[in-house]
């Protein structure tokens, strides 16, 4: 079993709608979470780093943890075309230097 | 000016070859990373540098070599190439406390060994 799970998609969507993205996780040690964003042809970008639970919202971005279930999600509202793009989830162990651990990747596509 | 730059952009190469990825930023970290992405595999930690003097292997180092010239670079290399390091391999760089879990990537390899 992977230590982070994530669906790889592609996930079709019209724009406009709302995108719930997702990942499960086996460790219950994992502290802090975060979301990437990878254009075609392009590196990861960090968009959301939360520490344990709870939500954080930035813009039409929200990052939600819940530990006690080891899912994480994201959500996009309204989306637009320029959202297209895999969406991967990570995560750190708690203290010091731990080395980061990625999901595979969820394709997503905002059809106009 | 992209502050995480990786040449080339893309390589290919024959098996046996030795090839070297070149990585430079303009960021100012400390810490700088290699990853390779393979798809169905995700993002996987190849060497991670603390700082010019130290070095360390992550998950996959096997086959593969770093180097740490200065601060600002750090280049991987493939002693003998072989066709399963065909892969996306990405540098990346995070600053330190209390950011230093932030990472930022640079645009990619892309490495096809014939």
């Amino acid at each position: 079993q992977k230590e982070v799970e994530q669906d790889p998609g592609p996930l079709s969507v019209p724009e406009g709608a709302i995108v719930s993205l997702n990942c499960t996780y086996s460790n219950s040690a994992f502290q802090y979470f975060m979301w990437y964003r990878q254009y075609s042809r392009k590196g990861p970008e960090l968009l959301m780093y939360t520490y344990s639970s709870g939500n954080k919202e930035d813009g039409r971005f929200t990052a939600q943890v819940d530990k006690s279930s080891k899912y994480i999600s994201l959500f996009i509202r309204d989306s637009q075309p320029s959202d297209s793009a895999t969406y991967l989830c990570a995560m750190i162990l708690s203290g010091g230097y731990q080395k980061v651990t990625f999901g595979i990747g969820t394709k997503l596509q905002v059809i106009p | 000016d992209a502050d995480v730059t990786q040449t080339p952009r893309n390589r290919i190469t024959k098996t046996g070859k030795r090839i070297m990825l070149e990585c430079s930023q303009t960021k100012g970290h400390d810490r700088m990373y290699w990853y390779r992405q393979d798809p169905g595999l995700g993002l996987r930690l190849i060497y991670y540098s603390f700082d010019v003097k130290d070095i360390n292997k992550g998950e996959i180092s096997d086959g593969y070599s770093v180097s740490r010239q200065a601060q600002a670079k750090f280049s991987l290399s493939l002693e003998s190439a072989i066709p399963n390091q065909t892969a996306l391999y990405f540098c990346a760089t995070s600053g330190g406390l209390p950011t230093y879990n932030e990472q930022f990537f640079g645009p990619g390899t892309r490495l096809t060994v014939l």
